[in-house]
């Protein structure tokens, strides 16, 4: 049973920082990995996918990877701004045909201006 | 291209009573999820449907819940009777079949049992 656990729960940083959030998972046996960012009382909104066989995706300020033999993926991102303030999900999927996303707590981000 | 949508945003209704949730995917995906998040926990995977077709129903809570998909199009989550514990915020998502099957959201609905 896939577990997710995303550290740390909760950040707050200064505006211009660059950060690194990180996600761990316990099967490496997975399709693809998504990262989301949930604003308060809003739906997820997808910020990048990485497949499997993929070590990274950048979108921005924003670059993902993935090392799935360790289990783990790393969002970092760059120049923060207070926009950026939201909860992040990183979610892994299982094998093809198995496409169910497998959330953890999340971490929670403020970008302090 | 319009998103995910959902219906109602909010649903308050008393223990006992019957409630159903709407989805419209974006147009063309076939796949279409339903997941829940109760409060202090994490988002977690309901039911997963290919067109009209249940792929994986591994996280339906129990037979008290029940989803559908007619058509291939929209799909609906009943929840009859509810009780206080189905409280919490159902999504929505859909994806394109083939390729990396990015998963969209939808806003949630907010179910509120009392």
């Amino acid at each position: 049973k896939q577990e997710v656990t995303q550290i740390p729960a909760a950040l707050s940083v200064p505006e211009g920082e660059n950060l690194v959030l990180n996600c761990s998972f316990t099967d490496s046996a997975i399709y693809n990995l998504q990262w989301f960012r949930q604003d308060p009382g809003k739906g997820l909104t997808s910020l990048l996918l990485i497949q499997s066989s993929q070590r990274e995706q950048t979108s921005g300020r924003l670059n993902a990877s993935l090392d799935k033999s360790s289990g783990r993926s790393t969002l970092y991102i760059a120049a923060s701004q207070p926009g950026d303030s939201a909860t992040y999900l990183c979610a892994p999927t299982g094998i093809q045909g198995a496409q169910k996303l497998v959330f953890g707590q999340g971490t929670r981000l403020t970008i302090n201006p | 291209e319009a998103g995910v949508t959902q219906f109602p945003s909010h649903s308050v209704i008393e223990k006992g009573q019957t409630v159903t949730l709407r989805c419209d995917p974006i147009s063309g995906h076939d796949n279409l999820y339903w997941y829940r998040r109760v409060m202090g926990k994490e988002i977690k995977f309901l039911l997963h449907f290919v067109k009209e077709s249940k792929q994986d129903e591994s996280g339906m809570p129990n037979n008290r819940f029940l989803a559908e998909r007619t058509g291939g199009t929209y799909s609906t989550l009943k929840v009859q009777p509810a009780e206080l514990e189905d409280s919490g915020v159902y999504f929505c998502a859909s994806s394109r079949q083939g390729g990396v099957y990015e998963q969209y959201f939808g806003p949630g609905t907010r179910l509120t049992v009392t």
